[in-house]
């Protein structure tokens, strides 16, 4: 049973360029949640994706956008990055079903750092 | 808005014995999940123990058990005979239906041969 993948696992950029992370759920799972954890950090949340829309949305600019597509994989993107959007960035998945459960399964992240 | 508070950066306990980790978290709601996540130095987060709100049982899993006093908004971990393995960062989590957990900054739990 594969767990929730994510890639690349290391990425550097540069002060405004644009970048995609990608995160394929755990097998089964139908809703993906981005997280930003800064170095010495809790995660943030970012926004959740269900049925290929964003339904929710935490406290980051429009310059984090994000799909879902319809296997139920998801991207990241993160246009005319700054130096502070440097951090690790975690996928989440969960079954839409099983809310109750509330059960999100994390993935190993994808460590971005800008330069 | 919720919080959730994690007043212990680092936590350091001698193998085989116990430690007890903090956690108080802030919220206006009745019915809400509370979660104990370890991330180790390979960054995955790792489920460790969660409790229902509703549940006045305290959780346990093996040897990893929860006290829970949602009166005072309070989750502590206790975590006995402690591992070499259970060396990491220890998040808890608040959350409220299918949507954000609320992440404290966690505790860094340093084991002691």
């Amino acid at each position: 049973d594969a767990g929730v993948t994510q890639s690349p696992t290391h990425l550097i950029k540069t002060r405004g360029q644009q970048v995609t992370l990608r995160c394929s759920p755990k097998s089964g799972h139908d809703t993906v949640s981005w997280y930003q954890q800064a170095l010495g950090q809790g995660p943030q949340f970012i926004f959740q994706y269900y049925e290929e829309e964003e339904r929710q949305r935490g406290n980051f600019p429009d310059r984090f956008s994000g799909h879902q597509f319809p296997n139920y994989s998801s991207e990241l993107n993160v246009n005319a990055l700054l130096l502070g959007d440097s951090a690790l960035y975690l996928c989440a998945s969960s079954l839409q079903l099983e809310a109750l459960n509330n059960e999100q399964f994390f993935g190993p992240g994808t460590r971005l750092t800008v330069l | 808005a919720q919080t959730v508070t994690q007043s212990q950066p680092e936590m350091s306990v001698q193998e085989a014995e116990t430690v007890t980790l903090s956690c108080t978290y802030d919220t206006s709601e009745s019915d809400y999940y509370l979660f104990w996540y370890k991330q180790p130095p390979s960054r995955q987060m790792i489920l460790v123990i969660r409790q229902e709100a509703y549940k006045q049982q305290n959780a346990t899993e093996n040897r990893f058990s929860v006290n829970f006093q949602k009166a005072a908004k309070s989750f502590s971990l206790k975590i006995s005979d402690s591992q070499l393995g259970d060396a990491a960062m220890y998040f808890c989590a608040w959350t409220s239906g299918t949507y954000k957990y609320i992440f404290g900054t966690g505790t860094r739990l340093k084991v002691l041969a």
